[in-house]
């Protein structure tokens, strides 16, 4: 499982967009990026995933540059709701990747 | 098409009681995995099953849990006599059987308190 490095903490104002970065240097050829974000007394949700370039959806876009050695999560004009805690796992869909591995991950908080 | 159920959402047992987590995958979904987060902290892997058979129980505590995912039914997690640091929000998740296993869908969670 490749180790990820995203901040603690995150402050925004709502109508903001907030990008969140995540370092995965030792990322391998087969593995993909996956971002979760769980809201307080829930269970993670799977917001998207990406192996390169970018990657958008109704709720985010991912942003991963030619190296894949980081990745962006970017959160259009935020509102209070989507204050939470958002994770970013790196797995390769192989073997025992199924074990997904959730860091600390980064609590946004968004004020009005 | 309802999401992953969990039920109770809340449990409180005195110590050496035992506690018993059920969890519902979603429609179609065969592959059911359980994690534990403790009071500030990440989810941490306990085990993937399958219908009938457990694959990984390699994030099990080696006593007083066990894990089950029958034929028909709900997946249980199943504690023997509690302790104090078996208190944890405890995570069902399901994936369907065609698609990467790191993609998985989450339940509300059972959180346990030991008393």
């Amino acid at each position: 499982l490749a180790k990820t490095t995203q901040p603690i903490s995150m402050d925004s104002y709502e109508g903001q967009e907030v990008n969140i970065t995540c370092s995965h240097n030792n990322i391998a050829t087969n593995d993909y990026i996956t971002w979760y974000q769980q809201f307080p007394s829930q269970g993670p949700r799977f917001i998207i995933q990406g192996y390169k370039t970018k990657v958008t959806n109704e709720v985010a876009s991912l942003f991963i540059p030619a190296d894949r050695k980081s990745s962006t999560l970017s959160l259009p004009r935020v509102s209070l709701s989507d204050t939470a805690v958002y994770y970013c796992l790196v797995e390769g869909g192989l073997s025992d990747d199924y074990k997904l591995s959730f860091g600390a991950g980064t609590t946004v908080t968004v004020r009005a | 098409n309802a999401g992953v159920m969990q039920n109770p959402r809340h449990l409180v047992r005195r110590r050496g009681q035992e506690a018993r987590l059920r969890c519902s995958p979603m429609k179609g979904h065969s592959h059911v995995y359980w994690y534990r987060q403790l009071p500030e902290e990440g989810l941490k892997f306990m085990v993937y099953l399958q219908k009938e058979n457990i694959i990984d129980e390699s994030g099990m505590p080696k006593e007083r849990f066990s894990a089950e995912f029958p034929k028909e039914g709900p997946s249980i997690l199943r504690i023997q006599q509690v302790v104090r640091g078996d208190s944890a929000a405890y995570f069902c998740a399901s994936s369907p059987p065609s698609t990467r296993t790191d993609t998985q869908y989450f339940g509300p969670g059972t959180r346990l308190t030991v008393l």
